[in-house]
């Protein structure tokens, strides 16, 4: 049973560019959440979503920023226009139930650079 | 936003010897975990606590619930120089509208000189 994948590992764009991260959850698993890192801090909560449905975005950046999960496919976090505070790493993490329920586990990340 | 206060921010230990790392909060939660993260890799849950005052082990790591609801302890024996990395906690709510967030702390740098 694989793990949660994320691709790509790594991600590189130039200012203004558009940066779309992928992330499949474990087999399985209908509930999808995003985090982003910054250089040394812990993770904030960005999305949540189940199939076809975003069920919180409270911790997203309004603009530039969103998020999807179809109904068949891998989430996907779509960041327009990206600026050099973009850069960190961004982590996806899924479950089988509403993660009050039971424990998400984490992909290996996508480490976005703005250059 | 909800804010943990992680301590330390960094240790360096030599090998064999026994590490402890808390985090406090203002507010209460519900569930806290602790999780280890290696450079370049995602984190990876060591330890899951679910009821106040719970005492939980894995291996040579123990972590503590405690008992006000509003901080955790996770020690780690006899360390060994895989044990490098970072170490997060992070508390869940399970009421309320968002009980499906985690709020991470800062983290812990470990550094194990063999």
């Amino acid at each position: 049973n694989a793990g949660v994948m994320q691709n790509p590992r790594h991600l590189v764009r130039r200012r203004g560019q558009e940066a779309r991260l992928r992330c499949s959850p474990m087999k399985g698993h209908s509930h999808v959440y995003w985090y982003r890192q910054l250089p040394e801090e812990g993770l904030k909560f960005m999305v949540y979503l189940q199939k076809e449905n975003i069920i919180d975005e409270s911790g997203m950046p309004k603009e530039r920023f969103s998020a999807e999960f179809p109904k068949e496919g891998p989430s996907i976090l779509r960041i327009q226009q990206v600026v050099r505070g973009d850069s960190a790493a961004y982590f996806c993490a899924s479950s089988p139930l509403p993660q009050a329920n039971t424990e998400a586990f984490f992909g290996q990340g996508t480490r976005l650079t703005v250059v | 936003g909800q804010q943990l206060n992680q301590s330390p921010q960094s240790m360096f230990i030599q090998e064999g010897e026994d590490v402890s790392m808390n985090c406090t909060s203002s507010s209460i939660f519900n569930t806290w975990l602790w999780y280890k993260q290696d450079p370049g890799e995602g984190p990876v849950l060591l330890i899951a606590l679910y009821k106040a005052g719970e005492l939980t082990s894995n291996g040579r790591l123990t972590a503590q619930f405690g008992i006000t609801r509003k901080d955790s302890f996770l020690n780690i024996s006899a360390s060994i120089p895989s044990d490098v990395g970072i170490y997060f906690c992070a508390g869940q709510r399970s009421s309320g509208g968002s009980n499906y967030k985690l709020t991470f702390g800062k983290g812990t740098l470990l550094t194990v000189n063999p």
